[in-house]
């Protein structure tokens, strides 16, 4: 069973670049084919898609963030990455990433998340 | 502002069944199908539905989704407190060409 988990920063200040990695075990990211997603969520708040990268490498980002969204992934180390430029306040969320194989079957496999602060 | 539209809580007794609507528009649900994620406090989302009625083995089948036109919803029958959660729906948008979500909806069972 394929398993994800996020690393990086726990507190970015505001204008600077939030970096997370999601590694992939039980499973390869070159394999597929599969999406592979981030999804965050601001406290007491719903859930936004940011973005995803396929197995072949093509990228999709929401449209509200898609000037300072960066999703690529590194298949040497199997994990995907997010880069989120000039971040404020209002990016402060828990960072999911996630897996699907189509849109019909849904996000099966998420990892446990990781919360990111913006602030100074 | 969430592009899919749920109520912000719903409620029942133990035993008792409990919906939860979900409305899109034409791009999303009245296009594509959709799912549903249970979230329990401090954890991450779980496919509870997909593709508007399937369950992912070891859902148990209290659990079913219906689709119709641009709207969606989620039954939970035998209301057990283990179903106190946080439950969202989501689809794909054609439009933006991504992911949206409702806002969620918060399952209390009194």
């Amino acid at each position: 069973q394929v398993q994800l988990q996020e690393s990086g920063p726990g507190l970015v200040k505001p204008s600077q670049t939030l970096s997370l990695t999601c590694t992939v075990s039980g499973g390869s990211v070159s394999s597929g084919p599969y999406y592979w997603s981030w999804i965050r969520q601001p406290a007491g708040k719903g859930l936004e898609w940011i973005g995803r990268i396929y197995t072949s490498g093509s990228t999709s980002y929401n449209p509200s963030l898609k000037s300072r969204v960066t999703i690529s992934v590194d298949t040497s180390k199997n994990h995907f990455s997010l880069k989120l430029s000039s971040v404020t306040a209002a990016d402060t969320a828990v960072y999911y990433c996630a897996r699907y194989s189509d849109i019909l079957t849904g996000f099966r496999n998420w990892g446990q998340g990781t919360l990111v602060t913006v602030s100074s | 502002q969430s592009v899919l539209t749920q109520p912000p809580s719903a409620s029942g007794t133990p035993g008792q069944r409990a919906t939860i609507s979900c409305s899109g528009g034409s791009s999303n649900i009245g296009s594509n199908t959709v799912n549903w994620y249970q979230q329990l406090p401090g954890t991450a989302p779980k496919l509870l539905i997909y593709n508007n009625n399937q369950r992912p083995s070891g859902v148990p089948d209290r659990f079913s989704g219906s689709k119709s036109g641009t709207s969606a919803s989620l039954a939970i029958s035998g209301l057990q407190s283990e179903d106190e959660a946080e439950y969202y729906c989501a689809a794909w948008d054609d439009s933006l060409n991504g992911w949206v979500f409702g806002g969620g909806t918060k399952l209390t069972v009194l």
